[in-house]
């Protein structure tokens, strides 16, 4: 069964980092492209970041490049997001998700407050 | 980037009737070597993550129950609920997954009249 278990959400300060962890069963990340999307409280998604299945090319919306960093470790079956210089705009409910060619399949999310 | 807009944002329809959401994509999302609409429908209920109802404009996803179809081609698609039942009370997104920088629709709320 495929399966995608986001962790490392929580509370942080303004200005704080955390780490978001993606761990995948079920299947092997090795041969997808995996992405992190949010939604804020009451509004809609975001994407945020997208990584090629090898590492080799990743992408960033323009609200989170320069801050936030994704990474994988395909011998872990886990994907990552590094998020620093964290804003109260950035509190939401954040989803990694599996992208197939048919459509993409989602994480149950975690989430991330921002708040002093 | 490829902007989704959905119509309209809400809408009550009774229960049996039928549910209309449009999507428009400022971008064609049609790959012509497949000739295959990288286009997607998610269903999200309160407190859950979105789930894949619909790909590639029109191919139900495993489960989806057959009163979900959806049509359209390049930038104009639709989502069809053809007769409302009580549990499809949700938010529905379409997507485009035709490049790795995703991007949704803002969301149709679909409630009971």
């Amino acid at each position: 069964q495929v399966q995608l278990v986001e962790s490392g959400g929580g509370v942080v300060q303004p200005g704080g980092s955390l780490r978001l962890s993606c761990a995948a069963s079920g299947f092997s990340i090795s041969s997808f492209g995996m992405h992190w999307v949010r939604q804020a409280p009451g509004t809609g998604l975001e994407w945020l970041s997208f990584i090629k299945y090898d590492g080799s090319d990743k992408k960033y919306a323009d609200s989170v490049k320069g801050r936030f960093t994704i990474s994988r470790d395909n011998s872990k079956n886990m994907v990552y997001l590094q998020m620093n210089s964290l804003r109260p705009d950035d509190m939401a409910m954040y989803y990694c998700a599996q992208e197939t060619g048919a459509g993409d399949h989602w994480g149950q999310g975690t989430l991330v407050t921002v708040a002093s | 980037d490829i902007v989704m807009t959905q119509s309209p944002d809400s809408l009550a329809v009774a229960l049996g009737e039928r549910a209309t959401i449009n999507c428009k994509s400022s971008q064609s999302v049609l790959y012509s070597p497949n000739n295959k609409n990288y286009l997607a429908w998610y269903q999200q209920k309160p407190g859950q993550p979105p789930k894949l109802l619909i790909y590639w404009a029109s191919t139900r996803e495993s489960g989806v129950p057959d009163r979900f179809s959806g049509s359209g081609s390049g930038t104009d698609f639709t989502l069809t609920i053809s007769s409302l039942q009580a549990e499809d009370v949700a938010v529905y997104y379409c997507q485009q997954f035709y490049h790795p920088q995703r991007t949704f629709g803002q969301g149709t709320k679909v409630e009971i009249k």
